[in-house]
């Protein structure tokens, strides 16, 4: 089972929609979890770290159920620059290895 | 700026050769991490290193060879034993301790065979 499972889309929505992205992993005793961004062909960013209560910069809030484990990132009133790929992260419980899935895409069309 | 630099940003490996990617940075960071990433696919772990002269293999070590010598470099080699080595190598470096720590990236190297 891998460690972290995305759905890998395509999402296609249009400007303005809200769209959601899950994450699964499969250790629960990880503690640690991020969303990046990666556009085409370049590295992957920050977009943020995801914490226990939950938590909200800007348009995107993201959330943990520890019960389910899963981590969510929901991204409100899109806009055509949040087409990319977005990887869930999860560090191991040690803490020295992190595991990325594989990304969802988005694409936000005019 | 603080950041993590790699070089080349492009390189090109002929047949039997191996070739060093480098990775330097000056956020002070403990660790540091090679990861593979091929089109359509995600991040896979080659090698990382939470302390200088010290380092761990990862998921696909095979074919590769790292040192870390010094805190702030951590060059990969990718050898002529690695028979697929066309892809985009990331490195990272994060902060071990405090929790809840990310990782930060270069802006990877594409490597090609000739």
């Amino acid at each position: 089972r891998k460690e972290v499972e995305q759905d890998p889309g395509p999402f296609n929505v249009p400007e303005g929609a809200t769209v959601a992205f899950n994450c699964t992993y499969s250790n629960s005793a990880s503690q640690s979890f991020f969303w990046y961004r990666q556009d085409c062909r370049k590295e992957p960013k920050l977009l943020m770290s995801v914490y226990s209560s939950g938590n909200e910069d800007g348009r995107f809030t993201a959330q943990l159920n520890r019960a389910s484990q899963y981590i969510s990132l929901l991204i409100r009133d899109s806009k055509l620059s949040d087409s990319a790929t977005y990887l869930c992260v999860v560090n191991s419980p040690t803490g020295n290895q992190f595991y990325f899935g594989t990304g969802t895409s988005l694409t936000v069309i005019p | 700026d603080g950041g993590i630099t790699q070089s080349p940003k492009y390189l090109f490996r002929k047949e039997g050769q191996n070739v060093t990617l480098s990775c330097e940075q000056n956020l002070n960071h403990d660790a540091m991490y090679w990861y593979r990433q091929d089109p359509g696919q995600g991040l896979r772990l080659i090698y990382y290193s939470q302390i200088v002269n010290d380092f761990q293999k990862g998921d696909i070590a095979e074919g590769y060879s790292v040192s870390r010598e010094k805190k702030e470099s951590f060059p990969l080699t990718v050898t002529s034993a690695q028979k697929n080595p066309t892809a985009f190598y990331l490195c990272a470096s994060s902060i071990l301790r405090g929790g809840n720590q990310p990782q930060h990236f270069g802006d990877g190297t594409r490597l090609s065979i000739l």
